[in-house]
């Protein structure tokens, strides 16, 4: 049971415009989303976080949205950098309890 | 910056062989994770610690694998013994807080069974 899934493996976009990356999750009780960046052969690096209670959270060129009616969230890079590109990880979970990764999205941002 | 430690970067073992792998938090974080990430695929718990005790040990083949924090700071899992399957990115990480904060990532071992 894949709770968490981002359904585009890639996306490619180019140098200075929108990249948009998505994340659907079924746990109506998950209360806190997170994003994380991973680069190659090395471990996830915390990106944003939303909870709940909020439904934009934004820092600097990141901004995460969350719909949770649709169950639905997305990250927007604004402008997209060619050091952006990496593989981007949704997390999601309950207060206390273990968080549940999506399978990642390959951002490709080109010059 | 603080970072969370782990060795060794890479292990190649044969299968039915014993592996280790170690984890130094971020100093003062009391939680500590272990968890596993197949090529393709999201990063899987395996277990939780906070300070010493395990917290979350559901996900962990608990018949090969096992994880210890005995003194609340440093982390040890062990497969014994290894199988073909178990051929993935073993990262730890560590947050302040046990919930729902960030986890600060390692660089993970990547293990390779031969």
């Amino acid at each position: 049971d894949q709770q968490v899934k981002q359904n585009s493996p890639s996306l490619s976009v180019q140098e200075g415009r929108i990249s948009i990356l998505n994340c659907d999750y079924t746990n109506s009780m998950f209360d806190y989303f997170l994003w994380y960046k991973k680069y190659p052969a090395e471990g996830p690096t915390f990106l944003i976080s939303i909870s709940s209670i909020k439904d934009k959270n934004e820092d600097g060129r990141f901004t995460v949205f969350l719909n949770k009616s649709a169950k639905h969230l997305s990250l927007h890079i604004v402008p997209s950098q060619p050091g952006d590109s990496a593989v981007y990880f949704c997390a999601s979970g309950t207060s206390g309890s273990r968080l549940t990764f999506g399978e990642g999205t390959q951002l490709t941002v080109n010059p | 910056e603080a970072e969370v430690a782990q060795s060794p970067r890479y292990k190649i073992t044969e299968k039915s062989q014993a592996v280790a792998f170690w984890c130094d938090p971020i100093s003062g974080h009391a939680t500590l994770y272990w968890y596993r990430q197949i090529l393709g695929q999201g990063p899987e718990l395996l277990v939780q610690f906070q300070d010493e005790s395990v917290v979350d040990d559901s996900q962990l083949p608990k018949d090969r694998f096992s994880a210890e924090r005995l003194k609340g700071v440093d982390s040890t899992l062990k497969i014994q013994p290894a199988e073909l399957g178990d051929s993935a990115m073993y990262l730890c990480a560590s947050s302040f807080f046990q919930g729902n904060t960030e986890a600060f990532f390692g660089q993970g071992t990547r293990l390779t069974v031969v």
